[in-house]
């Protein structure tokens, strides 16, 4: 595609709920990077893909996130369970390769009452 | 682990002005770069630049590695302009990329 496109662009979900973000990245762009960004502050590195391999997962915040991208395009991030912490913008990124330009989708503002 | 810090964190100028935002990092890179979030929340790429100087437009970015730091010019600024700014170093990777806490940016008309 045209550029790095992420749905749903709002979620408003109860605490407790199950809630998966897509994103679809730049067509043929090997690597894939999760973040997270709170009101005012930078992203946040959540989790790293080259291809389908998950090689980095460790600014997950907890077991209640998952990260997947079983074909080696489009990506879902899960989050079980939501807690009003969760509340954030998440951005999914893509770049061609792990180091050259990133390319970033609008985000999923993900609200959590 | 690398620090990275942006100055000033917040500046106001007429539209017509030009700016300087500087990017400083504490130890070497290799992968650089600077990122405009406009006020809907959109972050676009604007400079890959771990060294050497860039021109897109009225913006240009000069990278000095050796010294640790990168500058970020926005000449004629546009209310467009406005949003705030993020440099992101790193060693060789996206991976893992550290961010500055960014410059906010206000054009006024």
């Amino acid at each position: 595609g045209a550029g790095v496109s992420q749905s749903p662009r709002y979620k408003v979900a109860k605490r407790g709920q199950d809630v998966a973000l897509r994103c679809d990245p730049i067509s043929g762009h090997v690597s894939l990077f999760w973040y997270q960004q709170a009101l005012g502050q930078g992203p946040e590195f959540l989790t790293y893909f080259q291809n389908e391999a998950q090689l980095d997962k460790s600014g997950l915040p907890s077991d209640r996130f998952f990260a997947e991208r079983p074909e080696g395009s489009v990506s879902t991030l899960k989050i079980q369970r939501t807690q009003q912490e969760d509340s954030a913008v998440y951005l999914c990124a893509s770049s061609p390769l792990t180091n050259e330009k990133l390319f970033f989708g609008s985000g999923t503002q993900l609200s959590v009452l | 682990g690398i620090q990275v810090e942006q100055s000033p964190p917040d500046l106001i100028l007429q539209e017509g002005a030009n700016s300087t935002l500087r990017c400083n990092f504490s130890d070497s890179v290799n992968n650089l770069q600077w990122f405009h979030q406009n006020p809907w929340g959109q972050l676009i790429n604007l400079f890959y630049i771990p060294s050497g100087t860039k021109q897109n437009g009225r913006l240009s970015a000069t990278t000095v590695a050796t010294e640790r730091y990168s500058l970020l010019y926005i000449s004629s600024s546009q209310t467009t302009d406005s949003g705030v700014y993020f440099c992101a170093v790193g060693r060789d990777s996206n991976y893992q990329l550290i961010w500055g806490a960014g410059t906010k940016l206000i054009i006024k008309p």
